[in-house]
């Protein structure tokens, strides 16, 4: 697998935007960027993927940029509840017969202070 | 749906004891994943499955440990014999084999072995 690096921590005030940053040097054509956050004592939460193009949800922004070896995911407004471990990790185009691996890396921890 | 529905919550067996971990994917999704997590080892993929066939074990820590997927609503990964050094929390995620990719995952299975 790729591998991607971010930052151990971050901090954020609540309702100031938050850019949570991931390298992917070594991504290959066909890999997607996705993002999963964990909140304390739950599973992993999906939270936006991409290949080329920004993309925008609900819950987030997804910034790639155009050599594909960064992306930024970008909560426009901090909650106390975004208090979370961010994971980026790059997925390999999933297979009609073998699906693909979604391995998780360490993530950041966003600290979102009051 | 309900979601990934994995049992027990909680689990605590002595060394040597079977143990036995269940997850029902969402109705539909034919990706299946089991992943360990600690707090030295962070989140790491046991095994998934893709229409109810194993794909990739190399995350698998040894013999001690196996996983089925006998029919696409039903998974079960067991531990024989437990060590000490299995207690974690066991996830199970399932997600749609298409180019969303988006895993959901269960509420996990804490495990202490004693």
């Amino acid at each position: 697998d790729a591998k991607t690096t971010q930052p151990n921590s971050m901090e954020s005030n609540e309702e100031e935007p938050v850019h949570l940053p991931c390298n992917h040097s070594t991504i290959s054509g066909t890999d997607y960027i996705h993002w999963y956050r964990q909140l304390p004592s739950q599973g992993p939460e999906y939270v936006i993927h991409g290949l080329t193009s920004n993309v925008n949800n609900r819950m987030a922004s997804l910034a790639i940029a155009e050599d594909r070896k960064s992306s930024t995911l970008i909560l426009h407004r901090a909650t106390l509840r975004d208090a979370a471990v961010y994971y980026c990790i790059l997925r390999g185009r999933l297979q009609e017969t073998s699906g693909s691996r979604l391995t998780f890396g360490e993530g950041t921890q966003l600290t979102v202070n009051p | 749906d309900a979601g990934v529905i994995q049992s027990p919550r909680h689990e605590v067996t002595e060394m040597g004891q079977e143990v036995t971990l269940r997850c029902k994917p969402i109705s539909g999704h034919n990706s299946l994943f089991w992943y360990r997590q600690t707090m030295m080892r962070g989140l790491e993929l046991l095994i998934y499955f893709n229409n109810n066939v194993p794909i990739d074990d190399s995350g698998m820590p040894e013999d001690r440990f196996s996983a089925k997927m006998p029919n696409a609503s039903f998974s079960t990964l067991k531990i024989q014999p437990s060590e000490p050094r299995d207690s974690a929390v066991y996830f199970c995620a399932s997600s749609l084999g298409l180019n969303n990719g988006e895993a959901f995952f269960g509420q996990g299975t804490r495990l202490t072995v004693v």
